[in-house]
């Protein structure tokens, strides 16, 4: 079946990139997902990408898909405070079964 | 407009009462979903409900019973819970289930706290 992996942490200064990656297993997925959850938050959708490309860029946020090595990055520019959250990459299985991955927690110090 | 709406927002319950759980969307979406989730762990499915029909039981215990009035309308009924009950519920909607080009979107949550 599916399996996601992400780092668990991730910290980073105001102003720079961060780039929170994952691994997933199955090549199946049409679509692989961003989610952010904020504390006491639900899941907001970040962005997403088809499986047949390699590259996403909305705004601050570029999302980069490697299917040689099943591996998705999340990079987001000039991070802000507001970033500071949980970020669930996430994978479709064949049977419409959402995966996510453990979710990786971005702090962000001023 | 992509909102999925739930309440209420915070529950208090002792282990003897019965409460429920409302979420609603209006996009149109024919598949809903309830998760359950823990702090600082990814969401678990619970059930989906495809075309206002029970398609997916994630071997829940009864305590939980779920109910879908109509297409734009989940609930999540709750009786005799236990204290490892206590999370974040999440309801979630897509155009579609078991398809691997639906994607999810999720409400604010509703936050259990089973005394």
């Amino acid at each position: 079946g599916e399996d996601v992996e992400q780092s668990l942490f991730l910290s980073v200064r105001e102003g720079d990139s961060s780039v929170i990656n994952c691994t997933y297993t199955d090549s199946s997925s049409t679509y692989l997902y961003w989610y952010k959850q904020e504390p006491g938050a639900g899941l907001q959708l970040l962005t997403y990408i088809f499986s047949n490309m390699d590259m996403k860029q909305d705004q601050r946020l570029t999302v980069l898909l490697n299917k040689k090595d099943k591996h998705l990055s999340l990079r987001i520019a000039d991070t802000q405070t507001g970033d500071s959250a949980i970020y669930f990459c996430a994978g479709v299985n064949q049977g419409g079964k959402l995966i996510f991955g453990q979710g990786t927690e971005l702090s962000v110090k001023p | 407009d992509t909102e999925v709406t739930q309440t209420p927002k915070h529950l208090v319950m002792g282990m003897t009462n019965k409460k429920s759980l409302k979420c609603e969307q209006h996009m149109g979406h024919r598949a809903m979903y309830w998760y359950k989730q823990k702090a600082k762990k990814p969401p678990e499915l619970m059930f989906v409900y495809s075309y206002e029909k029970l398609s997916i039981n994630e071997s829940v215990p009864s305590r939980f019973s779920p109910e879908c009035p109509n297409s734009s309308l989940l609930n999540l009924h709750l009786h005799a819970l236990q204290p490892e009950d206590s999370a974040l519920y999440l309801c979630a909607s897509s155009q579609r289930s078991k398809e691997q080009r639906e994607t999810q979107y999720f409400g604010p949550g509703t936050r259990l706290l089973v005394l």
